[in-house]
């Protein structure tokens, strides 16, 4: 079965330092991995994708995360925080049991920037 | 390009009751998926609907049910509400045959149930 794990809920960083958030995967297939960004009051949006090709990905907004199968981890890094960048940010995997596009989402971590 | 609209924005019901979620998708979607958030978690996987047929449910009970019409558009009904189902409803849109992983959600509805 696939999950995933996000190793903290909340995140503090300070406007133009770097971010990090992290994923960690298991999946008994090679997986589909995803990070999801969910504002106030808004829809989930996705902020970029790894599906079995390069292993650093480059998504929206200055994001990019990297596949490491060594590690199973698929963190999410941004070199200089915007304070439009607070959000709630999800990793998560598509599962491949279920017809569709079924996806597993991770409990979230809470990325606060502080002027 | 429309985006996903999601009705009611917000609703209050009483343990017991009945309540009817709807949901239109991105124009040119033929696919509709359902999630509940419950608050301070990531959305869990509902329901799947292609073709007016469901395609694809996770762990949630049979008073969980929904229908797609032939416009694409989806209802999510829920039957003797409980208090743990007040949550945030999302719907979600995509184009089957065409896997990018990639959903696209509305804002949600907000149910609180009494």
């Amino acid at each position: 079965a696939q999950s995933v794990t996000q190793l903290d809920s909340h995140v503090s960083v300070s406007e133009g330092t770097p971010v990090l958030l992290r994923c960690n995967y298991s999946s008994s297939y090679s997986p589909s991995l995803f990070w999801y960004v969910q504002h106030p009051n808004k829809g989930l949006q996705l902020l970029l994708k790894y599906t079995s090709a390069a292993t650093l990905v480059k998504g929206i907004n200055g994001f990019e995360a990297e596949f490491k199968k060594s590690e199973t981890s698929f963190h999410l890094t941004k070199p200089s925080a915007h304070m439009s960048d607070a959000a709630e940010y999800f990793c998560v995997v598509s599962d491949r049991n279920q017809a569709g596009t079924a996806l597993i989402f991770g409990k979230g971590t809470t990325l606060s920037v502080s002027s | 390009e429309t985006g996903v609209t999601q009705s009611p924005t917000h609703l209050i019901k009483t343990r017991g009751q009945q309540v009817t979620l709807r949901c239109s998708s991105q124009s040119g979607h033929n696919t509709v998926s359902w999630y509940q958030q419950a608050l301070g978690q990531g959305p869990q996987f509902i329901f799947q609907y292609y073709r007016e047929e469901e395609n694809g449910r996770g762990n949630f009970p049979p008073r969980f049910s929904g229908l797609q019409f032939p416009n694409y558009s989806s209802e999510l009904n829920v039957n003797a509400l409980e208090l743990d189902d007040s949550a945030l409803y999302l719907c979600a849109s995509s184009l089957a045959g065409v896997y990018t992983g990639e959903l696209f959600f509305g804002e949600g509805s907000r149910l609180t149930v009494l």
